[in-house]
C-alpha cells in the first residue's frame, strides 16, 4: 500500500515550457486535491476533484489545469509555465465522510 | 473569506518545557485537522477534531477544538528534539458538503534545543 505517490520529485522548467505533475493513490478514496505550498505560507488548494468525473478550482487555480483520469489519478498540468509558479506541488486525497487527507511526497519545481 | 491564524509563527523551547500552539479561524466550522511538516518532507496527519470540545492526545502532543470560539490549541509537553518541525492547522470550510475543501494556517516552526 504505496498511499499517495507524485511524479516526478524534482523538474526545473524554462518560462514558457509545459509539463504535467502526476498523482496517484492506491487508498480507494473519492476526493483528490492539488495544493502548493511556498516559503512562509501554508498550503493554498489549486483545484481538487470530490469524485470521479468532477474537478473544481480552488483558492489559486490561475495558470493551471487538471484531470481526473480515473478514480486512482489526479494530474496537474502547467501549460505555460511562469517564474511565480516555482513552488513544491503537493497532491492529497481523502475518504469522505472522514475527511482527512493524505499527502504524497511533494514536487519540487523550479520555472527558471 | 476564511482566515486560519497561527501563532506563534516561530518557537523556540528548551527540553522538557511546556507550550501551546494556538490556531484562529474567522468563520463557522466543526472540523479541524493538525498536521506535522519535517524539512523538505510532506505533511503527515497528526490529529482529526471534529466536534465542539473534541480532545486528541498523543504522546506529548495534544490537541483540542473550541468551536465557538473558533479556536483550536496544540499543547506540547516536556518537550523533546524529535518534536522539531512545523505545524500546520487546517480548517474545513464545506463541512456536510460533498467534499471538504481545507485553508491552512501558516504554520508554526517549532524548534526545541537541548
Amino acid at each position: 500500500n504505496a498511499g499517495v505517490t507524485q511524479t516526478p520529485k524534482f523538474q526545473v522548467l524554462k518560462t514558457g515550457q509545459s509539463m504535467t505533475l502526476q498523482c496517484a493513490q492506491d487508498m480507494n478514496h473519492n476526493s483528490m486535491y492539488w495544493y502548493r505550498q511556498d516559503p512562509g505560507m501554508g498550503l493554498r488548494l489549486i483545484y481538487y476533484s470530490a469524485s470521479e468525473g468532477t474537478t473544481d478550482k480552488g483558492e489559486v487555480p490561475n495558470g493551471y489545469n487538471v484531470s481526473r483520469l480515473n478514480k486512482r489519478e489526479f494530474s496537474l498540468r502547467l501549460e505555460s509555465a511562469a517564474p511565480s509558479q516555482t513552488s513544491v506541488y503537493f497532491c492529497a486525497s481523502s475518504l469522505i465522510p472522514y475527511n482527512e487527507q493524505f499527502f504524497g511526497p511533494g514536487t519540487r519545481l523550479t520555472v527558471l | 473569506e476564511l482566515k486560519v491564524e497561527q501563532n506563534p509563527l516561530f518557537l523556540s523551547m528548551q527540553e522538557g518545557k511546556n507550550y501551546t500552539i494556538y490556531c484562529n479561524y474567522s468563520t463557522t466550522s466543526d472540523r479541524l485537522y493538525w498536521y506535522r511538516q519535517d524539512p523538505g518532507k510532506s505533511l503527515e496527519s497528526l490529529f482529526v477534531l471534529l466536534s465542539n470540545g473534541a480532545v486528541k492526545q498523543e504522546g506529548r502532543l495534544m490537541a483540542s477544538l473550541d468551536t465557538k470560539a473558533r479556536l483550536s490549541t496544540l499543547h506540547i509537553t516536556a518537550a523533546v528534539h524529535d518534536l522539531s518541525a512545523t505545524y500546520f492547522c487546517a480548517v474545513d470550510t464545506r463541512y456536510g458538503g460533498a467534499t471538504n475543501k481545507l485553508i491552512f494556517g501558516t504554520g508554526t516552526l517549532l524548534a526545541v534545543q537541548p
